[in-house]
């Protein structure tokens, strides 16, 4: 079965400093990876997808995220964080489960804090 | 373009009472899903429609959970009877054309947050 791990509960960072924000993923065949953000009282907003290709894609608001397949990682990272950053920062990946599905599966979410 | 629309924003229930949310995708949008939030954890897929058809529901508590996108555009989830353990943000997302693919990118409404009493 799929899963995914974000191994820290909260990361905390100061404005200007680069941030990383770890996934870690298990699937059975080739996976799709996102990385989704949530602001309070608000749903989630897609920031980047690796489907195939180049490992290090490059999404919204400066955020990039580095395929690892030997380490089955997707980390998020951003050069210089922003106090605006802070939210609260899914993984999530897609693999076909019996039946022909692929049905998304999302960790269980890293709050990221950037401190003026 | 306007987003995902969901409603209502908020219901308090009592348990075993039924209750039922409605969601509009993005126009367009051939696909659907509903998701339970529950708080401190990320969000689980209840279902998956494909214009007016089931793609997956496999996650869906059958017993007491039920979905319906009848015409292939908005769709209702409804829970009968609520347990307190249901108290959670129910999102719904939806997306171009994502089956067979998978790869599209998933829209989010604002979601319905539940608490059942």
């Amino acid at each position: 079965a799929q899963s995914v791990a974000q191994p820290e509960d909260q990361v905390n960072v100061a404005e200007g400093n680069p941030l990383t924000v770890k996934c870690t993923y298990s699937v059975s065949g080739n996976p799709y990876l996102f990385w989704y953000v949530q602001y309070p009282n608000r749903g989630l907003q897609f920031l980047l997808k690796y489907i195939t290709g180049d490992n290090l894609v490059k999404g919204s608001y400066g955020f990039e995220a580095e395929f690892n397949k030997s380490q089955t990682s997707f980390h998020l990272k951003k050069p210089s964080a922003l106090v605006s950053d802070s939210a609260l920062y899914f993984c999530a990946v897609r693999d076909m489960i019996p039946g022909g599905s692929y049905i998304p599966t999302f960790g269980r979410g890293t709050s990221l804090i950037v401190h003026p | 373009e306007a987003g995902v629309a969901q409603s209502p924003r908020y219901k308090i229930i009592e348990k075993r009472q039924s209750v039922a949310f409605w969601c509009n995708p993005i126009s367009g949008h051939a696909t659907l899903y509903w998701y339970q939030q529950i708080l401190g954890q990320g969000p689980k897929l209840l279902i998956q429609f494909q214009n007016n058809g089931v793609v997956d529901d496999s996650q869906l508590p059958k017993d007491r959970f039920s979905a319906e996108r009848l015409k292939g555009v908005d769709s209702t989830l409804k829970i009968q009877p609520a347990k307190l353990e249901d108290s959670a943000v129910y999102l719904c997302a939806s997306s171009p054309r994502d089956f067979p693919r998978s790869t599209d990118t998933q829209y989010f409404g604002p979601g319905t947050r539940l608490t059942v009493l």
